[in-house]
């Protein structure tokens, strides 16, 4: 079974400064999506990024990027230029590329940002 | 477009009851997920509904049981309700296509308390 890590309970970041969340999983698959969501305190999870396993380019979505390292399994969100609305509660998932289509989800425990001002 | 929207928002139970929760998929939408999202377990997969049909189900008692109808609202149904189950259930609605494009939708959750 796929498991997914979040070491970081809590992080803190200045306005404007950059913060890494790190992100590990286990799997036997080779194929398969990782994603980030992020959920503010209004509790409506959104979708920040997501890596396709197969592909080696890092995504990146404007101030958002990540650091993919398929054989060491994982799977680091880098903020740049935190800004106060990106004070949230962030997860890791992966979602199988195989046992036909599905949606499933799995989850990390999340990682707690505050932004400082 | 209406984003994904659930009800209710919010309800109260007691044990042994049984609890109904709805959502609404984004117009168009014809994949609906659920899950439980406690502080202890975190976020887990309940089920997915796609055309109506189970396509997918977690590791959850069968009390735990769900439903789509044809214009891809989705229920679920808690019965017999433990204490335990007092979670947010959250439900995310997507087009269900191709994992590389389609995007699940979160919608705010109904926060369940069972006394």
């Amino acid at each position: 079974a796929q498991t997914v890590t979040q070491s970081q309970p809590e992080m803190s970041v200045q306005e404007a400064e950059t913060v890494t969340l790190s992100c590990t999983y286990d799997t036997s698959e080779s194929d398969y999506y990782l994603f980030w969501y992020k959920q503010p305190p209004s509790r409506q999870m959104i979708l920040v990024i997501r890596q396709e396993a197969y592909k080696q380019q890092n995504a990146t979505e404007n101030r958002f990027s990540v650091n993919f390292q398929k054989a060491a399994k994982s799977f680091s969100l880098k903020i740049s230029d935190s800004q106060l609305g990106d004070a949230a509660m962030y997860f890791c998932a992966y979602r199988s590329a195989y046992g036909g289509a599905t949606n499933k989800l799995i989850f990390g425990t999340g990682t707690l940002l505050a932004v400082q001002p | 477009k209406a984003g994904v929207t659930q009800t209710p928002r919010y309800l109260i139970k007691t044990r042994g009851q049984q609890v109904t929760l709805s959502c609404s998929p984004i117009s168009g939408h014809r994949s609906v997920s659920w899950y439980q999202q406690t502080p202890g377990q975190g976020l887990q997969f309940l089920f997915e509904y796609f055309s109506e049909t189970q396509r997918n189900k977690g590791n959850f008692p069968g009390r735990f049981s769900g439903r789509q109808f044809s214009n891809s609202r989705s229920e679920m149904n808690v019965s017999t309700l433990e204490l335990g189950d007092s979670a947010l259930y959250l439900c995310a609605s997507s087009l269900g296509g191709h994992p590389s494009t389609d995007t699940q939708y979160f919608g705010p959750g109904t926060r369940l308390t069972v006394l």
